[in-house]
């Protein structure tokens, strides 16, 4: 059974980095699909950052791309965020997930959701 | 960038009731579509991908079905379980990957 858990610091302060990495068990990231993260405002709905291939190709969401990177390490079976310059805007819930596409490639869903955790940026 | 819309916001229903949610896409999407129910202080969880295919383990009372760009995630009998919030999702057209707002069911 797939699984995955995020983890990382729960409180970060405006215009420092955010950091969180995702721990994938019962799959390896090596054996296909996409890896990425969505994110949740308090009270609010989802938005997605961006996912990665094992072989580290990576697509980010246009509205965050200058400030994400995705990375991934297929030897500890793990992949991280890293989102720089943050802002109160940043403060959510963050969720990985495994991305999966029924024909095989292109069209990706989520399938497998971590628990999320909690980032507050403070000023 | 493709927006997604759903309504109602809000959905009154008592439990035994047909629940009729909505998802509607700014452009053609094909059946590119998924379906996610997030109860409070979980994740969300895939209840139907490419507009009508339900994921491993829901149950058969959760249908989806497609219309143009119209989307709809019907829930037959509802169950004490299936008040949550709705979510929609395309993926025909990315990036970015977009959900709707969410439609919350609630009592």
């Amino acid at each position: 059974q797939v699984q995955l858990q995020e983890s990382g610091p729960g409180l970060v302060k405006s215009s420092e980095t955010l950091s969180l990495t995702c721990v994938v068990s019962g799959h390896s990231i090596s054996s296909g699909n996409y890896w990425g993260w969505i994110r949740q405002p308090p009270g609010k709905g989802l938005e997605w950052i961006g996912f990665i291939f094992h072989t580290g190709s990576s697509y980010y969401n246009p509205s965050l791309k200058s400030r994400v990177t995705i990375s991934v390490d297929t030897s500890k079976n793990e992949f991280s965020l890293s989102l720089t310059s943050v802002t109160a805007a940043d403060t959510a819930i963050y969720f990985c997930a495994r991305h999966v596409s029924s024909t095989g490639h292109y069209y990706y869903h989520m399938d497998v959701w971590g628990k999320g955790t909690t980032v507050i940026v403070s000023s | 960038e493709i927006v997604m819309t759903q309504s109602p916001a809000t959905l009154s229903v008592s439990p035994g009731d047909r629940a009729t949610l909505s998802c509607r896409a700014s452009q053609l999407i094909g059946t590119k579509l998924a379906w996610y129910q997030q109860k409070p202080g979980q994740s969300p969880r895939l209840l139907i991908y490419d507009a009508s295919t339900r994921a491993t383990g829901v149950p058969a009372r959760f249908s989806g079905s497609a219309s143009g760009t119209d989307f709809t995630l019907t829930i037959d009998s509802l169950q004490s379980e299936d008040f949550a919030v709705y979510y929609c999702q395309q993926y025909n057209d990315w990036p970015p990957l977009t959900f709707g707002p969410g439609t919350k069911v609630d009592v």
